[in-house]
């Protein structure tokens, strides 16, 4: 079965200081990887989404990057944060072929930037 | 994307079938209709989803309208772990999902 991984599950970071998410998937081949974010009482924003190695599509400009090294795994960072980078974090993916409708969720990252 | 319109909240008793609406009046004729939930702190989760036919599967039922201007999600036999916030999205591309603020369902004893 696939499963879906993200770390770490919290995290606390001094503005200005670098970020890096990672997240990896298992149990599945070339699937279609996203991070989202979402402030506290709002909707989920697509920030990324990546339909193979190297391959990466920004839907918001921001101080946030992408970057997916290997076909199971994707990675959000940023070189600087800003106070407005805090929220929770979530990726996901989606099996083309099999599930094509389907997202699937992690269990996300809280992101507090102090 | 064509935008959905929810209600902020909604309230059922358990064992009770929960019906949440979704308006979507400027939907285009290649736009899917998807719910997906959202349990408290955890990421969320794939109901269903449609583009013109009424769907049923073993998590709910939705259901559209001729005219595919709105649309409902049934929860049959809602439970408390049915406690969530339900996102109504319509979208072309599954690659492109756009999450409003949804409904938060509240189901009590």
């Amino acid at each position: 079965s696939q499963t879906i991984h993200q770390w770490p599950a919290t995290l606390v970071q001094p503005v200005g200081s670098p970020l890096s998410l990672e997240c990896t998937v298992e149990g599945t081949s070339n699937p279609n990887l996203y991070w989202y974010r979402q402030a506290a009482g709002r909707g989920l924003q697509l920030l990324f989404y990546s339909v193979g190695i190297g391959q990466i599509s920004s839907e918001v400009p921001q101080n946030l990057s992408a970057s997916r090294p290997q076909d199971r795994q994707f990675i959000l960072s940023s070189k600087k944060l800003l106070l407005s980078d805090s929220g929770f974090y979530l990726c996901a993916w989606r099996d083309t072929i099999l599930l094509p409708y389907e997202q699937y969720f992690g269990p996300g990252t809280r992101l507090t930037v102090t | 994307d064509a935008k959905t319109t929810q209600p902020t909240s909604m309230d059922c008793a358990e064992g009770r079938a929960a019906n949440l609406p979704c308006n979507h009046s400027t939907i285009s004729g290649n736009e899917y209709v998807y719910w997906y939930r959202q349990i408290h702190s955890q990421g969320p989760q794939y109901i269903i989803h449609g583009l013109k036919n009424n769907e049923t599967n073993e998590m709910a039922s939705l259901i559209i309208t001729e005219d595919r201007k709105s649309s409902t999600l049934i929860l049959p036999h809602a439970t408390l772990r049915d406690t969530a916030v339900y996102y109504c999205i319509v979208a072309t591309y599954t690659d492109k999902l756009i999450f409003g603020t949804g409904t938060r369902l509240q189901v009590f004893p």
